[in-house]
């Protein structure tokens, strides 16, 4: 299965802008790539996703490079309740979840 | 709109007695429906999945089992507990033909003691 890199940890201060970078460098032609986060102690919740072009929903925006090996979740103006573990990974039948990049935001 | 439900929210059960976790799906029909496991501190483990009733994939072998008797209800069980299944327990559905978002229920704590 093709895996993906992630930091293991960020910090951003409160009402700034994060990006989150994710590397997958033997993504296939049909992975989908996609974006969970999780708080503590609930489950994942969806975020985003993509396949080839730049993607935005009212969470965030998804900007995935030209080759598709890599691509960044970007998080216009961060709250406090958008720190979270942040998950990248690549959907082909099921999601394999790594370690994150635990996102931590200060005020 | 879908809801997902799982209980018990937390369990605590000594080794070696049996288990049962319900999860149940509303809103939608025909769900893809999903297990996942996650041990303290690390990421989630996919478990089993379910594209249809009775229809179970298991992705991990170990002592526990899936089952799937009705369209939007998903059971994960196992006859004998060990400790190594501590752990955070989470259901997802994901809707047919869409590429592939799930939505994950509240999960359920499950400490083997």
């Amino acid at each position: 299965d093709a895996k993906t890199t992630q930091p293991n940890s960020m910090e951003s201060n409160e009402e700034e802008p994060v990006h989150l970078p994710c590397n997958h460098s033997t993504i296939s032609g049909t992975d989908y790539i996609h974006w969970y986060r999780q708080l503590p102690s609930q489950g994942p919740e969806y975020v985003i996703h993509g396949l080839t072009s730049n993607v935005n929903n009212r969470m965030a925006s998804l900007a995935i490079a030209e080759d598709r090996k890599s691509s960044t979740l970007i998080l216009h103006r961060a709250t406090l309740r958008d720190a979270a573990v942040y998950y990248c990974i690549l959907c082909r039948r099921a999601l394999t979840f790594g370690s994150g990049t635990r996102l931590q935001v200060q005020p | 709109s879908q809801t997902i439900h799982q209980w018990p929210a937390t369990l605590v059960q000594p080794v070696g007695s049996p288990l049962s976790l319900e999860c149940t799906v509303e809103g939608t029909s025909n769900p893809n429906l999903y297990w996942y496991r996650q041990a303290a501190g690390r990421g989630l483990q996919l478990l089993f999945y379910s594209v249809g009733i009775g229809q179970i994939s298991s992705e991990v072998p170990q002592n526990l089992s899936a089952s799937r008797p009705q369209d939007r209800q998903f059971i994960l069980s196992s006859k004998k507990l060990l400790l190594s299944d501590s752990g955070f327990y989470l259901c997802a559905w994901e809707g047919q033909g869409t590429s592939y978002e799930q939505y994950f229920g509240p999960g359920t704590r499950l400490t083997v003691t």
